[in-house]
């Protein structure tokens, strides 16, 4: 079965920390992908990628960046978390003709 | 810019009924449809796939529709049960934004035993 697995299902940071939330997935899937989702406002796009070292800006890239060495792993960082962060990021991989599939979630608290 | 609507925004019915939902999109340039069910706290599970080119997609109790040139698709449950209680998200894999996929804001839906 194919799976996108996020490292932490909850974390509580501190304001101005980095914050990294690392995903992984084992579908050699080319395109990953980076949502956080908010009561209200659904599911945004923060930032995307179509291949290793590759990444595009979403709908709200502003105080995230990205990084993408491998193929299989695909790192949403807060440069300098605030508590405007506080959400739930959910991370996804996708094929055409596949469809999407995406991980259990993290939710973030900042304070 | 894409847009996808779904109503109702929320939902409660007694189990064992028949249920629709229903999305729209506003353009018709898509590459497929994608029906997700989310459980409270948890990441998105994928339901159904429906390609541009297909009219409908089925999975045990579930029955998934697409019409692309009116814009709307329905999600058909049968028989419903308490464990169906989720919110239900569709969403659009878009022609215009590079292939991203572009959300509803979803139908919460409970079915009461």
């Amino acid at each position: 079965d194919v799976k996108v697995t996020q490292s932490s299902r909850y974390l509580v940071k501190r304001t101005g920390e980095k914050v990294f939330l690392e995903c992984v997935q084992d579908m050699d899937h080319e395109n990953m992908f980076w949502y956080r989702q908010d009561p209200g406002l659904g599911l945004r796009l923060i930032y995307f990628s179509y291949d290793v070292k590759m990444k595009e800006k979403g709908d709200i890239p502003e105080g995230y960046s990205v990084s993408r060495e491998k193929k299989e792993r695909f790192s949403l960082i807060l440069e300098s978390a605030s508590t405007n962060q506080t959400s739930m990021y959910l991370c996804a991989s996708s094929l055409i003709g596949i469809g999407y599939t995406f991980g259990s979630g993290t939710r973030l608290t900042v304070v | 810019k894409q847009e996808v609507t779904q109503i109702p925004a929320a939902l409660s019915v007694p189990e064992g009924e028949n249920l629709v939902l229903n999305c729209s999109f506003t353009d018709s340039a898509i590459y497929n449809l994608q029906w997700f069910r989310q459980d409270p706290g948890k990441g998105l599970t994928s339901l159904l796939l429906i390609q541009s080119s297909q009219r409908e997609q089925t999975s045990g109790r579930l029955n998934a529709s697409l019409d692309k040139s009116s814009g709307r698709s329905t999600l058909y449950i049968a028989a419903s049960q308490p464990g169906d209680s989720a919110t239900y998200l569709c969403a659009v894999e878009d022609g215009g934004s590079q292939g991203n996929l572009i959300f509803g804001k979803g139908t919460k839906l409970s079915v009461k035993p």
